[in-house]
């Protein structure tokens, strides 16, 4: 399984984009680039998955670099309660089924 | 529409006891997976079940660990002899397992303690 690479922490101010960059340098052919989001007592939830460019949802955008050696999670405008960690995992898919590793994430605090 | 959910939601044991844990999945769900989280780290991939058959147990510590999905559902985590170490947070999740995107969607956990 590829490693990741994410910053520990972040901080930012309510109504700013939140912009957090993961490092997969060995990431292989056939693997997916996953974002979740883990609140306190709570299981992680889905954010996003993309394969490569840009994939944008309802609450987030994914962009990911030709190379695929990185990807970005973009949180547009955050408020009080994005204040969670966030893992980015990257894995491989075989009939539906993605094997992944989480590391241990990037807590971002947002600031009012 | 229900999501997943995870019983008991804590339990405490002595050292050497049995414990057993379960998880009902979003109904429809072939695909079903138990990680274990430590404090301050992220989740721990153990088992994998497409529909009733363990397809990758890898991550499974020891031979004190063993799960079951014996109707294609509800799936149980059984640990033997338990340890101090064992005490984590026990997470379930479940997926369509088919499809381009692969969501997981996550049970609350269980804490299990051992004295």
């Amino acid at each position: 399984l590829a490693k990741t690479t994410q910053p520990i922490s972040m901080d930012s101010y309510e109504g700013q984009e939140v912009n957090i960059t993961c490092s997969h340098n060995n990431i292989a052919t056939n693997d997916y680039i996953t974002w979740y989001q883990q609140f306190p007592s709570q299981g992680p939830r889905f954010i996003i998955q993309g394969y490569k460019t840009k994939v944008t949802n309802e609450v987030a955008s994914l962009f990911i670099p030709a190379d695929r050696k990185s990807s970005t999670l973009s949180l547009p405008r955050v408020s009080l309660s994005d204040t969670a960690v966030y893992y980015c995992l990257v894995g491989g898919r075989s009939g539906g089924y993605q094997k992944v590793t989480f590391g241990i994430g990037t807590k971002l605090q947002v600031i009012p | 529409g229900a999501g997943v959910s995870q019983t008991p939601s804590n339990k405490v044991t002595e050292k050497g006891k049995y414990v057993e844990l379960r998880c009902d999945p979003i109904s429809g769900h072939t695909a079903l997976y138990w990680y274990r989280q430590s404090l301050g780290q992220g989740p721990e991939f153990l088992i994998y079940f497409q529909g009733t058959g363990a397809a990758d147990d890898s991550g499974l510590p020891n031979d004190r660990f063993f799960a079951v999905r014996p109707e294609g559902s509800v799936s149980t985590l059984k640990i033997q002899r338990t340890e101090r170490g064992d005490s984590a947070v026990y997470l379930c999740a479940s997926s369509w397992g088919q499809g381009d995107i692969d969501e997981q969607f996550f049970g609350p956990g269980t804490r299990l303690t051992v004295l």
